[in-house]
């Protein structure tokens, strides 16, 4: 069975630090790897997906996250946050068919002081 | 802007109630999934159609039932509402070709349901 670790429920940074949001999977294939963000009471927005290829992969508003098989893990990470960063995060694994039956973690709430 | 729009948007239903949840794809998207997301939870996976026929089911009861429509629309219902059903209902949506992978997937914004 597939499933998603988050380990870190809430992570505070100052504006203009660097981020690093851990994920790690357990499936049996190749997986297709997701990080979406969700703002308060909003649906998800999709920053990124890993499927093949490039195993560091860049996504929206200046996020990446890096595929990494040995460890399985898909970290995200971003190099300066801004405070319109602040939301909860969730890194989800799926089928590398491409369909939705995605199994997601349980988040990480990020928070960003000035 | 994902191009999938869900009604109601919030409701309230009492315990034993029935409860209809609405989703409109994009053009051409034959794929819908719907998630349960619980407060402090991420989306649990409920089940999925591709072309108008149930193609997976998460680990939900059979009060969870849904249908997907010609014009890329679909539905989930929720028979004898539970106190534990109350949660945000997701849906995601995209156009599967065979063969192909990778597809991107697209979420409304959901729909608040509070059973009470």
């Amino acid at each position: 069975a597939q499933s998603v670790t988050q380990p870190d429920i809430h992570i505070t940074v100052s504006e203009g630090a660097s981020l690093e949001l851990r994920c790690n999977y357990s499936y049996g294939a190749t997986p297709y790897l997701f990080w979406y963000v969700q703002s308060p009471g909003q649906g998800l927005q999709l920053l990124l997906k890993y499927f093949s290829g490039d195993t560091l992969v860049q996504g929206i508003k200046g996020f990446e996250a890096e595929f990494k098989r040995s460890q399985s893990s898909f970290n995200l990470r971003k190099p300066s946050v801004h405070w319109s960063d602040a939301a909860e995060y969730f890194c989800a694994v799926g089928p590398n068919f491409g369909n939705e039956k995605l199994t997601f973690g349980t988040g990480t709430r990020l928070t960003i002081i000035p | 802007e994902t191009g999938v729009t869900q009604s109601p948007t919030h409701l309230i239903k009492t315990r034993g109630q029935q409860v209809t949840l609405r989703c409109s794809s994009q053009s051409g998207h034959n794929t819908v999934s719907w998630y349960q997301q619980a407060l402090g939870q991420g989306p649990q996976f409920i089940f999925q159609y591709y072309r108008e026929e149930e193609n997976g089911r998460g680990n939900f009861p059979p009060r969870f039932s849904g249908l997907q429509f010609p014009n890329y629309s679909s539905e989930l219902n929720v028979n004898a509402l539970e106190l534990d059903d109350s949660a945000l209902y997701l849906c995601a949506s995209s156009s599967q070709k065979r063969g192909s992978s990778g597809n991107t997937i697209y979420f409304g914004e959901g729909s608040w349901l509070t059973v009470v």
